[in-house]
């Protein structure tokens, strides 16, 4: 049972375009939410987060939206380039993962930005 | 030098070899995670630990245990590793106070199980 599903495996868009990234969740009881991102060869890095009581966090050219009553959330990457190539992880945490500290992760998607 | 360290970065074993993956961490977390990467599944967690007497079993734990050796250390064992072991292993480390679920992850470990 994939608590934390990511759709689309993969997308693609043309450099200075906006990239979105979606993420929807089953469990009710998660309550904060983090998108991870990785290179080839390299380990998951933390990019952006949000708590369940926002709708909204932005860093830069990065920004999460959190629409609870869907169960969904967002990434946009505003504007792409080409180094945003990689995969990214969605990932939930809170009482729906035992209140542990445990993240569930999404499948990934694969961000190809083109120049 | 890297937060987190995998060893070995790639291994190559065959069915029935038991298979020793090792973590180590110099970020002064308490908490350390094993987390399997395969295609299409994302990551899925093996086992975590939240201090050295702390032992806890994760989605996927069936075939796989760990030792906490020390603070800073973490081992992944495949008693007698099979083929569908193949994957892409990941250590990571969180810190112990209020807890955000930030994981820090080393850079991995393949694995191949022929």
């Amino acid at each position: 049972d994939q608590q934390v599903k990511q759709n689309s495996p993969s997308l693609s868009v043309q450099e200075g375009r906006i990239s979105i990234l979606n993420c929807d969740y089953t469990n009710s009881m998660f309550d904060y939410f983090l998108w991870y991102k990785k290179y080839p060869a390299e380990g998951p890095t933390f990019l952006i987060s949000i708590s369940s009581i926002k709708d909204k966090n932005e860093d830069g050219r990065f920004t999460v939206f959190l629409n609870k009553s869907a169960k969904h959330l967002s990434l946009h990457i505003v504007p792409s380039q080409p180094g945003d190539s990689a995969v990214y992880f969605c990932a939930a945490s809170g009482r729906g993962s035992g209140n542990t500290g445990k993240l569930i992760f999404g499948q990934g998607t694969t961000l190809q930005v083109k120049p | 030098d890297a937060d987190v360290t995998q060893t070995p970065r790639n291994r190559i074993t065959k069915t029935g070899k038991r298979i020793m993956l090792e973590c180590s961490q110099t970020k002064g977390h308490d908490r350390m995670y094993w987390y399997r990467q395969d295609p299409g599944l994302g990551l899925r967690l093996i086992y975590y630990s939240f201090d050295v007497k702390d032992i806890n079993k994760g989605e996927i734990s069936d075939g796989y245990s760990v030792s906490r050796q020390a603070q800073a250390k973490f081992s992944l064992s495949l008693e007698s590793a099979i083929p569908n072991q193949t994957a892409l292993y990941f250590c990571a480390t969180s810190d112990l106070r209020p807890n955000t679920g930030e994981l820090f992850f080393g850079e991995g470990s393949r694995l191949t199980v022929l």
